[in-house]
């Protein structure tokens, strides 16, 4: 069965620290990896995606198949970056030609001044 | 930009009524989802569809129904509402494609007392 898995709930950095917010999965297939944010009474929106490669607001996430992981990673850490962040995984349905994406718990990162 | 209309931001029902959460979205995308949030269990998939009256059960269908009878609009059905299904409520869309985003809606909040 298709997982992902955020191991920490919370996460509290001070601004201008690094910040790591980890991800791992469980699929058989080749994967599709998706950073999703949430901030404060807004909607949720796509951060990154795996097969883009792009670093988006000082983020960037690495793709480690061997040890299944997509760990999101920033070297310095912004008070505007505290938010709820998801790691998703999009698998293929085939009976109906459609994907469908699997969202871990989620972290919660803040900020400290 | 795609925007992804969710009809209410709050509602509040008594257990055993039907509900209805209309979803619309105005970029002509094929897939549309409808997940519940909660705190702890983040983005739990409900329902999804990928083309105008095709659904395919999510993670969590029991209790739900979905109506799509138009490429437009996703409808997700309480058929007799629960205390249990009080929760965040988020639509979203993407075009048919493996790398495709999704886009999600600002949410409904449901409460049903």
């Amino acid at each position: 069965a298709q997982r992902v898995t955020q191991p920490e709930k919370l996460l509290s950095v001070f601004k201008g620290a690094p910040v790591e917010l980890k991800c791992n999965y469980s699929y058989s297939g080749s994967p599709e990896l998706f950073w999703y944010v949430q901030y404060s009474r807004q909607r949720l929106q796509l951060l990154l995606r795996h097969i883009s490669r792009e670093s988006i607001k000082g983020f960037t996430a690495d793709l480690n198949k061997g040890e299944t992981s997509f760990h999101l990673k920033k070297p310095f850490a912004q008070e505007e970056d505290s938010a709820m962040y998801y790691c998703a995984l999009k698998t293929r349905i085939t009976q109906g030609g459609s994907e469908k994406l699997v969202f871990g718990k989620g972290t919660k990162l803040t900020v400290n001044p | 930009d795609v925007k992804v209309t969710q009809s209410s931001r709050y509602l509040v029902k008594r257990t055993g009524e039907k509900v209805f959460l209309e979803c619309v979205q105005d970029m002509d995308h094929e897939n549309m989802f409808w997940y519940r949030q909660d705190p702890g269990l983040g983005l739990r998939l409900i329902y999804f569809s990928y083309d105008v009256k095709m659904k395919e059960k999510g993670d969590i269908p029991e209790g739900y129904s979905v109506s799509r009878e138009k490429k437009e609009r996703f409808s997700l059905i309480l058929e007799s509402a629960s205390t249990n299904q009080t929760s965040m409520y988020l639509c979203a869309s993407s075009l048919l494609g493996f790398y495709s985003p999704l886009h999600f809606g600002n949410g409904t909040r449901l409460t049903v007392t």
